[in-house]
Protein backbone atom coordinates (compact mmCIF):
# COMPACT_ATOMS: atom_id res chain seq x y z
CA UNK A 1 0.00 0.00 0.00
CA UNK A 2 0.82 3.77 -0.01
CA UNK A 3 3.88 4.91 2.33
CA UNK A 4 3.05 8.35 2.81
CA UNK A 5 5.43 8.04 5.58
CA UNK A 6 8.25 8.48 2.73
CA UNK A 7 10.98 10.31 3.69
CA UNK A 8 9.34 11.86 6.68
CA UNK A 9 11.00 11.98 10.02
CA UNK A 10 10.59 8.46 12.19
CA UNK A 11 10.05 7.98 15.87
CA UNK A 12 10.34 4.40 17.05
CA UNK A 13 8.90 3.08 19.84
CA UNK A 14 8.06 0.20 21.91
CA UNK A 15 4.17 -1.20 22.38
CA UNK A 16 2.99 0.04 25.71
CA UNK A 17 6.02 3.15 26.06
CA UNK A 18 4.93 6.46 25.58
CA UNK A 19 5.58 8.67 22.66
CA UNK A 20 5.89 12.36 21.88
CA UNK A 21 5.82 13.77 18.48
CA UNK A 22 7.10 17.75 18.39
CA UNK A 23 5.62 19.96 15.74
CA UNK A 24 7.05 23.58 14.66
CA UNK A 25 4.81 26.37 13.11
CA UNK A 26 5.99 29.21 11.94
CA UNK A 27 2.62 31.83 12.18
CA UNK A 28 2.55 33.62 15.49
CA UNK A 29 -1.49 34.47 13.92
CA UNK A 30 -2.15 31.14 14.31
CA UNK A 31 -5.28 30.34 16.97
CA UNK A 32 -6.10 27.36 16.39
CA UNK A 33 -4.43 23.95 16.10
CA UNK A 34 -5.27 20.09 15.34
CA UNK A 35 -3.36 16.89 15.82
CA UNK A 36 -4.07 14.75 12.63
CA UNK A 37 -3.23 10.44 12.15
CA UNK A 38 -2.72 9.57 8.90
CA UNK A 39 -3.02 5.75 8.13
CA UNK A 40 -1.47 4.26 4.51
CA UNK A 41 -4.19 5.13 1.73
CA UNK A 42 -6.49 6.88 3.73
CA UNK A 43 -7.56 10.64 4.69
CA UNK A 44 -6.21 12.29 7.73
CA UNK A 45 -8.46 11.18 10.98
CA UNK A 46 -9.18 14.10 13.75
CA UNK A 47 -7.65 13.56 17.21
CA UNK A 48 -7.14 16.46 19.18
CA UNK A 49 -7.12 19.96 18.80
CA UNK A 50 -6.29 23.23 21.35
CA UNK A 51 -7.05 26.83 20.96
CA UNK A 52 -4.14 29.43 21.32
CA UNK A 53 -5.42 30.60 24.51
CA UNK A 54 -4.49 27.13 26.28
CA UNK A 55 -1.45 25.43 26.97
CA UNK A 56 -2.35 21.95 27.77
CA UNK A 57 -5.45 19.47 26.36
CA UNK A 58 -6.29 16.12 27.05
CA UNK A 59 -8.27 13.28 25.55
CA UNK A 60 -8.49 9.78 25.45
CA UNK A 61 -4.61 7.94 26.26
CA UNK A 62 -3.55 11.91 24.08
CA UNK A 63 -2.28 14.92 25.19
CA UNK A 64 -1.55 18.56 23.27
CA UNK A 65 0.63 20.92 24.52
CA UNK A 66 1.40 24.14 22.77
CA UNK A 67 3.77 26.54 23.54
CA UNK A 68 3.54 29.80 22.04
CA UNK A 69 6.21 31.69 22.96
CA UNK A 70 8.80 29.07 20.90
CA UNK A 71 5.76 28.46 18.48
CA UNK A 72 5.89 24.40 19.43
CA UNK A 73 3.23 21.54 19.52
CA UNK A 74 3.87 18.27 20.85
CA UNK A 75 1.40 15.19 21.13
CA UNK A 76 2.08 12.82 23.68
CA UNK A 77 0.22 8.89 22.93
CA UNK A 78 0.19 7.17 26.28
CA UNK A 79 0.54 3.73 26.36
CA UNK A 80 1.28 3.45 22.78
CA UNK A 81 -0.47 0.38 20.88
CA UNK A 82 0.60 -1.22 17.30
CA UNK A 83 -2.91 0.79 15.66
CA UNK A 84 -1.06 3.87 16.45
CA UNK A 85 1.64 3.35 13.58
CA UNK A 86 0.68 5.83 10.91
CA UNK A 87 1.89 9.48 10.26
CA UNK A 88 0.97 12.10 12.06
CA UNK A 89 0.63 16.11 10.83
CA UNK A 90 -0.37 19.24 13.04
CA UNK A 91 -2.10 21.96 11.90
CA UNK A 92 -2.47 25.58 12.52
CA UNK A 93 -5.53 27.29 11.03
CA UNK A 94 -4.37 31.08 10.98
CA UNK A 95 -6.85 33.73 12.13
CA UNK A 96 -7.18 36.06 9.47
CA UNK A 97 -9.23 39.72 8.97
CA UNK A 98 -12.07 37.72 7.57
CA UNK A 99 -12.35 35.55 10.64
CA UNK A 100 -11.51 32.21 11.24
CA UNK A 101 -12.03 30.37 7.51
CA UNK A 102 -10.75 26.65 8.81
CA UNK A 103 -8.07 26.69 6.41
CA UNK A 104 -5.29 24.65 7.57
CA UNK A 105 -1.70 24.42 7.12
CA UNK A 106 -0.04 21.41 7.74
CA UNK A 107 3.77 20.20 8.99
CA UNK A 108 5.96 17.99 7.26
CA UNK A 109 4.40 15.09 9.35
CA UNK A 110 6.19 12.45 11.46
CA UNK A 111 5.93 8.87 10.54
CA UNK A 112 5.49 6.64 14.21
CA UNK A 113 5.98 3.21 14.12
CA UNK A 114 5.42 1.01 16.99
CA UNK A 115 7.20 -2.24 17.79
CA UNK A 116 4.90 -5.20 19.23
CA UNK B 1 -21.62 6.49 7.70
CA UNK B 2 -21.88 10.09 8.34
CA UNK B 3 -18.63 11.27 7.30
CA UNK B 4 -17.22 12.71 4.55
CA UNK B 5 -17.50 10.81 1.41
CA UNK B 6 -15.10 11.39 -1.82
CA UNK B 7 -15.38 9.02 -5.60
CA UNK B 8 -14.05 7.83 -6.94
CA UNK B 9 -11.29 6.31 -4.31
CA UNK B 10 -8.72 5.61 -7.37
CA UNK B 11 -8.59 7.61 -10.93
CA UNK B 12 -6.29 6.45 -12.97
CA UNK B 13 -6.24 8.70 -16.64
CA UNK B 14 -3.99 9.68 -19.53
CA UNK B 15 -2.52 12.57 -19.91
CA UNK B 16 -4.54 15.03 -21.38
CA UNK B 17 -7.99 13.66 -20.60
CA UNK B 18 -10.53 15.61 -18.16
CA UNK B 19 -11.15 13.66 -14.88
CA UNK B 20 -13.61 15.22 -12.41
CA UNK B 21 -14.03 13.79 -8.49
CA UNK B 22 -16.55 14.05 -6.11
CA UNK B 23 -17.24 15.05 -2.38
CA UNK B 24 -20.77 15.00 -0.12
CA UNK B 25 -19.62 16.75 3.53
CA UNK B 26 -20.74 16.06 6.70
CA UNK B 27 -24.73 17.29 6.26
CA UNK B 28 -24.64 19.63 9.01
CA UNK B 29 -21.22 21.14 7.84
CA UNK B 30 -22.29 24.47 5.86
CA UNK B 31 -17.65 24.41 4.81
CA UNK B 32 -16.32 22.46 2.34
CA UNK B 33 -12.63 22.39 1.43
CA UNK B 34 -10.15 20.69 -1.41
CA UNK B 35 -6.91 19.68 -0.42
CA UNK B 36 -4.01 18.17 -2.41
CA UNK B 37 -0.99 15.70 -0.66
CA UNK B 38 1.99 14.85 -3.01
CA UNK B 39 3.78 11.59 -1.26
CA UNK B 40 5.62 12.28 1.82
CA UNK B 41 4.16 15.80 2.32
CA UNK B 42 1.43 17.37 4.28
CA UNK B 43 -1.84 18.04 2.41
CA UNK B 44 -2.07 21.65 0.44
CA UNK B 45 -5.07 24.06 0.89
CA UNK B 46 -6.54 24.25 -2.75
CA UNK B 47 -10.00 26.24 -2.21
CA UNK B 48 -12.62 26.35 0.02
CA UNK B 49 -16.65 26.65 0.01
CA UNK B 50 -19.24 28.45 2.49
CA UNK B 51 -22.50 27.13 1.05
CA UNK B 52 -22.30 27.41 -2.59
CA UNK B 53 -19.98 30.29 -2.59
CA UNK B 54 -16.52 29.91 -3.52
CA UNK B 55 -14.37 32.26 -0.97
CA UNK B 56 -10.61 31.18 -1.79
CA UNK B 57 -8.65 29.74 -4.60
CA UNK B 58 -5.13 28.87 -3.60
CA UNK B 59 -2.28 29.70 -6.49
CA UNK B 60 -1.58 26.28 -6.61
CA UNK B 61 -5.34 26.10 -8.28
CA UNK B 62 -4.29 26.79 -12.34
CA UNK B 63 -6.74 27.49 -14.93
CA UNK B 64 -7.22 23.70 -15.55
CA UNK B 65 -9.13 23.58 -12.20
CA UNK B 66 -12.41 24.25 -11.43
CA UNK B 67 -14.18 23.78 -8.31
CA UNK B 68 -17.83 23.57 -7.79
CA UNK B 69 -20.73 23.13 -4.95
CA UNK B 70 -23.80 24.07 -6.83
CA UNK B 71 -26.38 23.79 -4.18
CA UNK B 72 -24.00 24.39 -1.29
CA UNK B 73 -23.98 20.16 -0.69
CA UNK B 74 -21.47 17.87 -2.45
CA UNK B 75 -18.95 19.78 -5.03
CA UNK B 76 -17.02 18.37 -7.78
CA UNK B 77 -13.48 19.09 -8.68
CA UNK B 78 -12.16 19.05 -12.00
CA UNK B 79 -9.04 18.96 -13.95
CA UNK B 80 -9.11 19.54 -17.33
CA UNK B 81 -5.85 18.61 -19.85
CA UNK B 82 -4.23 16.15 -17.08
CA UNK B 83 -0.64 16.23 -16.40
CA UNK B 84 1.88 14.04 -14.70
CA UNK B 85 2.52 16.43 -12.38
CA UNK B 86 -1.31 16.22 -11.44
CA UNK B 87 -1.03 12.67 -9.89
CA UNK B 88 -1.72 13.16 -6.19
CA UNK B 89 -4.25 12.71 -3.63
CA UNK B 90 -7.04 14.66 -3.62
CA UNK B 91 -8.78 15.18 -0.21
CA UNK B 92 -12.03 16.94 0.70
CA UNK B 93 -13.21 18.24 4.56
CA UNK B 94 -15.90 20.20 5.64
CA UNK B 95 -15.87 21.75 8.93
CA UNK B 96 -17.73 22.94 12.23
CA UNK B 97 -17.58 25.14 14.42
CA UNK B 98 -15.68 23.23 17.71
CA UNK B 99 -17.34 23.17 21.07
CA UNK B 100 -13.53 24.55 21.62
CA UNK B 101 -14.17 28.00 19.28
CA UNK B 102 -12.13 26.57 16.50
CA UNK B 103 -13.42 25.46 13.31
CA UNK B 104 -12.54 21.62 12.73
CA UNK B 105 -12.08 19.66 9.27
CA UNK B 106 -12.97 16.23 9.12
CA UNK B 107 -11.31 14.88 5.79
CA UNK B 108 -12.67 12.04 3.72
CA UNK B 109 -10.56 9.30 2.42
CA UNK B 110 -9.55 10.95 -0.64
CA UNK B 111 -9.67 10.32 -4.37
CA UNK B 112 -6.00 8.81 -5.64
CA UNK B 113 -5.52 10.54 -8.71
CA UNK B 114 -2.43 8.47 -11.20
CA UNK B 115 -1.78 10.89 -14.82
CA UNK B 116 0.34 8.10 -16.98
Amino acid sequence: GENVGLHLPTLSVQEGDNSIINCAYSNSASDYFIWYKQESGKGPQFIIDIRSNMDKRQGQRVTVLLNKTVKHLSLQIAATQPGDSAVYFCAENIHEGSGNTGKLIFGQGTTLQVKP
Amino acid sequence: DTGVSQDPRHKITKRGQNVTFRCDPISEHNRLYWYRQTLGQGPEFLTYFQNEAQLEKSRLLSDRFSAERPKGSFSTLEIQRTEQGDSAMYLCASSRMAPSGGRTAFFGQGTRLTVV
